[in-house]
């Protein structure tokens, strides 16, 4: 499985876009990228899954370049309750497939009024 | 969609004792359901692979023999904790996957804590 990085924390302002970004430079060519949300004390929610280029859904965006070697997601105008924990995983599955998922670190987003 | 409920929410329980935890699909079929692990401020840990009919696949360093896992249906799998001790305090979360459609839903967690 690829191993992402992620940053471990960001803050922004409510109203603002957000984009988180993830780098996976051993990303396979079987891989997908996707982004799960989680709240304290929740299990984790799927957000958004992309395989290249740009991926929209009614919560997020995900952009991936050529390379593949990276993917932003991107959160158009956050609110106070987009304050979770956001996870990046990569791995040769389309919708968590049969496998068990490998979580990294995620990136604790915290939006301030 | 689809929807994964787990029972207990939350359970305390005296050192030694023994804790069942149910993971279910409520509208959909899963033959394989996943147990994570969570300890505060850190991410999820998978543990285990539930295969309904088969016996439990574990991950490196978790004792089988400590969390037994039942996956006697399509729609429900359990995880007992044996024998729990203080150390085995965490968030259990499990994931099933719909046959069908090859995703996996997670289900809302379960606060363990042993006094």
């Amino acid at each position: 499985l690829a191993k992402t990085t992620q940053p471990i924390s960001m803050d922004s302002y409510e109203g603002q876009e957000v984009n988180i970004t993830c780098s996976h430079n051993n990303i396979a060519t079987n891989d997908y990228i996707t982004w799960y949300q989680q709240f304290p004390s929740q299990g984790p929610r799927f957000i958004i899954q992309g395989y290249k280029t740009k991926v929209t859904n009614e919560v997020a965006s995900l952009f991936i370049p050529a390379d593949r070697k990276s993917s932003t997601l991107s959160l158009p105008r956050v609110s106070l309750s987009d304050t979770a924990v956001y996870y990046c995983l990569v791995g040769e599955y389309s919708g968590g497939g049969a496998d068990g998922l490998t979580f990294g670190k995620g990136t604790h987003l915290i939006i301030q009024p | 969609g689809a929807v994964v409920s787990q029972h207990p929410s939350r359970v305390i329980c005296k050192s030694g004792t023994s804790v069942k935890i149910e993971c279910r699909s409520l509208d959909f079929q899963a033959t394989t359901m996943f147990w994570y692990r969570q300890f505060p401020k850190k991410s999820l840990m998978l543990m285990a692979t539930s295969n309904e009919g088969s016996k439990a696949t574990y991950e490196q360093g978790v004792e089988k023999d400590k969390f037994l896992i039942n996956h006697a249906s399509l729609t429900l799998s359990t995880l007992t904790v044996t024998s729990a001790h203080p150390e085995d305090s965490s968030f259990y979360i499990c994931s099933a996957r719909d046959r069908v459609f090859n995703e996996q839903f997670f289900g809302p967690g379960t606060r363990l804590t042993v006094l």
